[in-house]
């Protein structure tokens, strides 16, 4: 089963500046890797589809990068709406589809 | 537009079963595969499986094998997942997800508002 890990567990960060969120996956996935946002209270939203594939009405300030192992979301000017908790989801070989633990993003 | 609405939160005693409701609307039904994935209180994201709508074809994670079964039915674009022999553990907010993919399974992309589901005596 692969397992994804994200880095870190929580990031502080000012709005109007950059967020990297990192997601390392245990085996080779290929580009299959998807990003979701989650605020409390709300279902998860799909962000980025196959690495780097911004999803219907995302906006362009957030971007995916990677392949094989090692996957980078960024957003490079954050807005207040922008603070939530970020998940991964690999799905280049299922069952099990797999989630990583999540990457809290907090207002500095 | 896509809509999914999920049944109404449940209260149930360790050793109970449930079904779960998920209704779609906005979307060809038999086309896209339907994830269930559930979330713990304060916790993460955990995939449950998934069933293919046309002909309800079913991949389960293995930890739910054997006690969960998904079900739908295309008369009304319904999907059903049932769970048995509760225990606290499962106490958790359950979401269907509708997959990307036409006639495939890739991942999912539009989500169910969750349906809570509290296991206590």
């Amino acid at each position: 089963e692969t397992v994804l890990t994200q880095s870190p567990a929580t990031l502080s960060v000012s709005p109007g500046e950059r967020a990297t969120l990192s997601c390392r996956a245990s085996e080779y996935v290929s580009t299959k890797l998807a990003w979701y946002q989650q605020k409390p209270g709300q279902a998860p939203r799909l962000l980025i589809s196959d690495a780097s594939t911004r999803a219907t009405s995302v906006p362009p300030r957030f971007s995916g990068s990677g392949s094989g192992t090692e996957f980078i979301l960024t957003i490079s000017s954050l807005q207040s709406e922008d603070f939530a908790v970020y998940y991964c989801l690999h799905y280049n070989s299922w069952p099990p589809y797999s989630f990583g633990q999540g990457t809290r993003l907090e207002i500095k | 537009q896509v809509q999914l609405v999920q049944s109404g939160a449940e209260v149930k005693e360790p050793g109970a079963s449930l079904t779960l409701v998920c209704k779609a609307s906005g979307y060809t039904f038999n086309h896209y595969y339907i994830h269930w994935v559930r979330q713990a209180p304060g916790q993460g994201l955990e995939w449950m499986g998934l069933i293919n709508p046309s002909g309800g074809g079913t991949s389960y994670a293995q930890r739910f094998q054997g006690r969960v079964t998904m079900t739908a039915d295309t008369s009304t674009s319904t999907m059903y997942m049932e769970m048995r022999r509760l225990t606290s553990e499962d106490t958790a907010i359950y979401f269907c997800a509708k997959d990307q993919e036409f006639s495939s399974s890739s991942h999912p992309d539009f989500w169910g508002q969750g349906t809570l589901v509290t296991v206590s005596s």
